[in-house]
């Protein structure tokens, strides 16, 4: 069965620092994955995604993530942070198990915590 | 114009009641999803539809029954609510099923059963 982990619950940066929000993945064949952020009180927004080709994927608002094929990972990251970026984040994969429904498969969520 | 709309934002309502959200999309998508996010913020499907046609019903309580008049609508009916229902439930939707689309989603329903 497809999954996703995000093994850190809380993460904080100082305003200004690297940001680096940590995604691991199972699936059976090759993965189709994804970041979202949610704001306070708000929807999901989708901020990228690796579907094939260059490993390092830009997305929105200066946000990149690396696919790392041997270690089954997708960290999400971001050069300097901004205490706007404080927000929950989402990693997800998409579903090729049985079925094939296609339906997103959520990681726990991380919390990012920008301190000015 | 909001891609993935849902009505209302929020819905506080007594055990026992009966309840509707409702989802549109304007963006010519295919397929539609439920979601539900519970209080630890975790977010697991519930329901999808491919054209009118349910394809994703997980383990989800017959208490619970979606509705897609058309494509760019699917509705969520919620029969004797009940506390454990309370959540936030968002609507979604994707070009396409299977594939390398990201989907869109509404702003989503606070339901607080009391």
């Amino acid at each position: 069965a497809q999954s996703v982990a995000q093994p850190e619950d809380q993460v904080n940066v100082a305003e200004g620092n690297p940001l680096t929000v940590k995604c691991t993945y199972s699936v059976s064949g090759n993965p189709y994955l994804f970041w979202y952020v949610q704001y306070p009180n708000r929807g999901l927004q989708f901020l990228l995604k690796y579907i094939t080709g260059d490993n390092l994927v830009k997305g929105s608002y200066g946000f990149e993530a690396e696919f790392n094929k041997s270690q089954t990972s997708f960290h999400l990251k971001k050069p300097s942070a901004l205490v706007s970026d404080s927000a929950l984040y989402f990693c997800a994969v998409r579903d090729y198990g049985s079925g094939n429904t296609g339906k997103l498969i959520f990681g726990q969520g991380t919390t990012l915590q920008v301190k000015p | 114009d909001t891609a993935v709309s849902q009505t209302p934002k929020y819905l506080v309502t007594q055990m026992g009641n009966d309840k509707s959200i409702k989802c549109e999309q304007n963006l010519g998508h295919d397929t539609m999803y439920w979601y539900k996010q519970d209080s630890k913020k975790f977010l697991k499907i519930m329901f999808s539809y491919n054209n009118k046609e349910l394809i994703i019903n997980e383990t989800v309580p017959n208490r619970f029954s979606p509705k897609s008049p058309d494509k760019a609508h699917l509705n969520l009916h919620i029969n004797s609510l009940e506390l454990g229902d309370s959540a936030v439930y968002f609507c979604a939707s994707s070009q396409e099923r299977r594939g390398s689309t990201e989907a869109f989603f509404g702003q989503g329903t606070r339901l607080t059963v009391v």
